[in-house]
């Protein structure tokens, strides 16, 4: 069955510095992956997705890749605030039925000033 | 535009009691999916809807858990008989389009956390 996982659950930098957050999939090759945003208490955010036929996108200090032969997304924040702290989920569409997305438990970023 | 809604935010019920989730999709979306969110796990699918048509409800457990979304009004997620195993967050999303949470994500609402006491 498919399975999605986020390579840490916490990542801690310095404000300045690029964090990078990982997400592996197995046993399944999605059309879509994206990323959202999850602060405490609240729903999630949609950040960014990317396509099985792209390589990279990228949305002001956001960079999503796309990497079809390792099955994985990498998830970049360049210039980091403390303001990016937050939990980052990566999601792809189902296998099954391909009626909604499945989540992974996410990395939760945290930058200190 | 309001976003999706979600009422209560907070929900406390007794173990066997009855609980109803609301959830209002953005104005124009006529799909609605309901996700679990429980300690220490990720996001877990449960039941995706149309308007009057459960479309795929494959996550959902099959003893307890039921979910509409009428005509008028708002999709309702209603578990009966809460077990404490049933605290979670419950979130809500919407899209306007069949597989337009493909295109341009989901739009969640800010969910209602039921704690079975």
């Amino acid at each position: 069955s498919q399975k999605i996982e986020q390579n840490s659950e916490a990542l801690n930098i310095q404000e300045g510095k690029t964090a990078t957050l990982t997400c592996n999939y197995t046993n399944y090759s999605p059309a879509y992956l994206q990323w959202y945003r999850q602060d405490p208490g609240r729903g999630p955010v949609f950040l960014l997705l990317i396509r099985e036929n792209e390589k990279e996108k990228r949305k002001e200090r956001l960079k999503v890749t796309f990497d079809t032969t390792l099955k994985q997304s990498l998830f970049h924040i360049t210039a980091s605030q403390p303001a990016d702290s937050a939990t980052y989920l990566c999601a792809l569409d189902r296998e099954q039925a391909g009626t909604a997305l499945i989540f992974g438990k996410g990395t939760t970023l945290s930058v200190s000033s | 535009n309001a976003g999706v809604m979600q009422n209560p935010r907070h929900l406390v019920r007794r173990r066997g009691q009855e609980a109803r989730l609301r959830c209002s999709p953005m104005k124009g979306h006529s799909h609605v999916y309901w996700y679990r969110q429980l300690p220490e796990e990720g996001l877990k699918f449960m039941v995706y809807l149309q308007k009057e048509n459960i479309i795929d409800e494959s996550g959902m457990p099959k003893e307890r858990f039921s979910a509409e979304f009428p005509k008028e009004g708002p999709s309702i997620l209603r578990i009966q008989q809460v077990v404490r195993g049933d605290s979670a967050a419950y979130f809500c999303a919407s899209s306007a389009t069949e597989g337009g949470y493909l295109n341009y994500g989901y739009t969640f609402g800010s969910g209602t956390r039921l704690t079975v006491v």
